[in-house]
């Protein structure tokens, strides 16, 4: 069956440092890729997607993520958090080919310490 | 503005009544989802419509039901048969095409005791 898989539940981070979140998808036909965050009290909403073209995209707040085929893996990265990246992270894939879907992973837990 | 809205915002009913959550939308979307969120499962999908009249079973379609009558209302139903319905329903849109972003709605908590 098609999954999403998000490798870590809670990520812990002091300002500043890298963060990186793995996401990897079980799906062999086209997808397109999303993260979506929610902040504390928010809603979700659209931090960035992959269609087609440029395996690196940027998204909003200094997040990027790189589409790695062979790897079937989506991670987010940004170079220096802040106290303010404090949210739930999820990974959402798109499954065209009859699904016409989107699926999400389980979420990652992220916490920014000042 | 547009946007989603899901009501109630809190809802609580008693072991073995039905219960319908309402999602509307003003977006002019085509397609509408609804979603499951549980502490670390994330979102599952129940049930979705592409278009008016025609909607597809997620991945944890039972003991839920939908209709899809106008474009811009994706009501569900929780019947008595979903063993486990005590959660956070979330309803979300989009244009319905793969590259179409979710809108989301700010989700239904159902308690049912």
């Amino acid at each position: 069956a098609q999954s999403v898989s998000q490798h870590n539940h809670h990520v812990i981070l002091s300002e500043a440092a890298s963060l990186e979140l793995g996401c990897n998808y079980s799906y062999g036909g086209t997808v397109n890729l999303f993260w979506y965050v929610q902040y504390p009290g928010q809603h979700l909403q659209l931090l960035l997607k992959y269609f087609s073209g440029d395996p690196l995209v940027k998204g909003i707040k200094g997040f990027e993520a790189e589409f790695i085929k062979s790897k079937f893996s989506f991670n987010l990265r940004k170079p220096s958090v802040q106290w303010s990246d404090t949210a739930e992270y999820f990974c959402a894939v798109y499954l065209s080919g009859g699904y016409n879907k989107l699926i999400f992973g389980a979420g990652t837990r992220l916490a920014v310490h000042p | 503005d547009g946007g989603i809205t899901q009501s109630p915002k809190y809802l609580f009913r008693k072991e073995g009544q039905n219960v319908t959550l309402s999602c509307e939308q003003n977006l002019n979307h085509d397609a509408m989802y609804w979603y499951r969120q549980d502490p670390g499962q994330g979102l599952r999908l129940i049930y979705y419509s592409q278009i008016v009249n025609d909607f597809q079973k997620g991945d944890i379609a039972e003991g839920y039901s939908v209709s899809r009558e106008k474009k811009e209302s994706f009501p569900l139903t929780v019947t008595s048969a979903q063993k486990n319905p005590t959660a956070f329903y979330l309803c979300a849109s989009s244009e319905g095409q793969r590259n179409s972003p979710l809108h989301f709605g700010n989700g239904t908590r159902l308690t049912v005791t």
